[in-house]
């Protein structure tokens, strides 16, 4: 069973935030959310990850729900080299396996 | 900074053959993942090492193995291709006693399956 659920694809306007949903209602207390992103056929890249609070670094916010069920990846302010497959993960901590991809989002940035 | 290293980039081989691919890790990484992506579809987790043991196995044909090396680097060694093996191959490393850093992509190795 997939432990992350997330819309098949999505739309942002250039310049404004993206908002990225993944439905994770089966974590558990001791896994890790973490976000990729896919850019045509290059390697995935990190994005960034978090527990229970909500993160930001150079790229994206992750926000977290209290009930830690869902979270969402915002850019704050998408470009169109932003155009690429989001992919959310749930991973154990303490555990460097797991790594496994489900159905991710595929943001297209109009102009 | 030194990046995952895939080679080779791209590949054609025939029905039944054999390939190799190679993949180095970022140095002092001990742990590597292979993916395999079809066209159109999501990266499929096939196998991963720690220490040079395996660490877990996804959906890896029988036809597939791998192995990591006492350098880290890993090989994914592929027998009697088929059309269907045709896909993009990813290695990605990372770093274990840093707990839930992030893994490290490589730029993939295309394989062609005629």
């Amino acid at each position: 069973d997939a432990k992350t659920t997330q819309p098949p694809s999505m739309d942002c306007a250039e310049g404004r935030a993206a908002n990225l949903p993944c439905n994770h209602s089966t974590i558990s207390g001791n896994e890790y959310v973490y976000w990729y992103r896919q850019i045509h056929s290059q390697g995935p890249q990190y994005i960034i990850h978090g527990l229970k609070n909500n993160e930001t670094n150079e790229m994206a916010s992750l926000i977290i729900t209290e009930d830690r069920k869902s979270s969402t990846l915002i850019l704050p302010h998408a470009t169109l080299r932003d155009t690429a497959v989001y992919y959310c993960i749930v991973r154990l901590i303490y555990n460097n396996n797991d790594m496994r991809f489900g159905a991710g989002t595929r943001l297209t940035v109009k102009p | 900074a030194a990046g995952v290293i895939q080679s080779p980039r791209h590949l054609i081989k025939e029905k039944r053959e054999t390939a190799t691919l190679k993949c180095y890790p970022i140095p002092r990484h001990d742990t590597v993942y292979w993916y395999q992506q079809g066209p159109g579809q999501d990266p499929q987790f096939l196998i991963s090492f720690y220490e040079k043991m395996q660490s877990d196995k996804g959906s890896i044909p029988d036809r597939f193995s791998a192995q990591q090396f006492s350098d880290y680097h890993s090989e994914l060694n592929m027998s009697s291709l088929e059309l269907g093996d045709s896909a993009l191959y990813f290695c990605a490393s990372s770093l274990s006693v840093r707990m839930n850093t992030e893994a490290f992509f490589g730029q993939g190795t295309r394989l062609t399956v005629v």
